[in-house]
Order: C-alpha cells, then structure tokens, then sequence
C-alpha cells in the first residue's frame, strides 16, 4: 500500500545543531508539506512543494530549509536547531492539481532542542 | 490575523449522543473545506470534506454542515463513541491555493462511556 513516511520518530538535539527529518512518501503526489504542530497553534505551514526543484516558504520558515530533488522525498532541515524548535513535526503530500486537494498526513517526528 | 477559527478547544460529549464541532472562517474565496481527525502521538488523518457548491456532505456517522452566508461549517457526530475522543482540525482551501491548507486551532472531543 502506498504511505508516507517520517523518520526518526523522536529526535533529541542540542542547540546549535543542525538536524535533518526525513519524509517519503510512496503516493506519487506532486505536492508535499511540512508542518509543525504546538500547543495552542494548531498545525502551521514551514515550507511546500508542487514538484522537483519546487520549494516555497510557509507561514513558519525561518530557521528551516528544504529540498526536493526527487517525486518521493522532501527532507526539512533546521540549520541551527534552537529551543524554539522543539516541536512535533508533520510531513504531508497531496495529488495536487485538482482543485479539491486532500493531503495525507505522516506519523510525525517529536524533535526536542536542549 | 485567523482565517480559519474554532473556538472551542474542548468539548466533552455522552457515548450515544451527538457531537457537534464548529468552524468558522473568514476568507470568502475559500472553497474546499476538510476535517481531519488526530490521535495522540499520530498523523491527522482525513475524516471528510466538503466544496463551497454543496451545503452537506455525510459518510456514516459523519456529516459536514456548509453554511455559506455565515461563512460556518460543522461537523456532526452520531452517535458519538469513546473512539471518537480525539482532537478535530477543520481546514480550508481555495482554488487558486494549489491545495495549501489553512488549519484551525483544534478541538478535543472526549466522548464519555
């Protein structure tokens, strides 16, 4: 069956580090989102893609980075973790392309900046 | 400034009864709307949507409310089941979004035995 993944599932990081969080997604989707999820936030927009070599930045960028070089994969990366990122984080794609857009969601990845 | 509000982050209901969740939104060029469901230490999973040309979506237990002019939509539990405790994010997009979602805040049903 076709999924999308995350990994790791819990990260733990100093600040300062940089970190990487994986997501793939065996759909074929077009577009792919990454999101962060806090207490009293709901789920807000760090960074999106519509295809290949596609990124844009969302509502929550700064301090993050991603990069998409293949359909599958969109990796987020936090330059220089800081205490402000601890969060959960989620991957999503969607079809894109019709105008009723459903995205589905990853398990998430808990990331927690010391 | 919120595009898409629920102002309810809990709600507690009896097995059996109705669940009733509210969203509201201000962007009238908003034309898709979505409820997701989302456990502890899990994704949000897609639970039902609903188009701007239609005023009522069902799927079992499960029916969305549009209400256009009040720019409002429900979601409407029946009956309700502890497995249905979980928090409820309401989302919104517009065609011309290429599918980017505006979420909610969240609600937290818990259904009580």
């Amino acid at each position: 069956d076709a999924e999308i993944t995350q990994s790791p599932r819990h990260k733990i990081t100093e600040t300062g580090r940089q970190v990487t969080l994986a997501c793939h997604q065996t759909w074929n989707h077009n577009n792919m989102f990454w999101y962060r999820q806090d207490l009293g936030h709901g789920l807000r927009l760090i960074h999106y893609s519509y295809g290949v070599q596609d990124t844009n930045k969302g509502e929550v960028s700064d301090g993050y980075s991603v990069s998409r070089s293949n359909t599958e994969d969109l990796p987020l990366t936090l330059e220089s973790a800081a205490s402000s990122q601890t969060s959960v984080y989620f991957c999503a794609s969607s079809e894109g392309g019709v105008a009723a857009d459903t995205q589905y969601f990853g398990p998430g990845t808990r990331l927690t900046v010391l | 400034d919120q595009q898409v509000k629920q102002n309810s982050p809990s709600l507690s209901v009896q097995e059996g009864r109705i669940s009733i969740l509210n969203c509201d939104y201000t962007n009238s060029m908003f034309d898709y709307f979505l409820w997701y469901k989302k456990y502890p230490a899990e994704g949000p999973t897609f639970l039902i949507s609903i188009s701007s040309i239609k005023d009522k979506n069902e799927d079992g237990r499960f029916t969305v409310f549009l209400n256009k002019s009040a720019k409002h939509l429900s979601l409407h539990i029946v009956p309700s089941q502890p497995g249905d405790s979980a928090v409820y994010f309401c989302a919104a997009s517009s065609g011309g979004s290429q599918g980017n979602l505006i979420f909610g805040k969240g609600t937290k049903l818990s259904v009580k035995p």
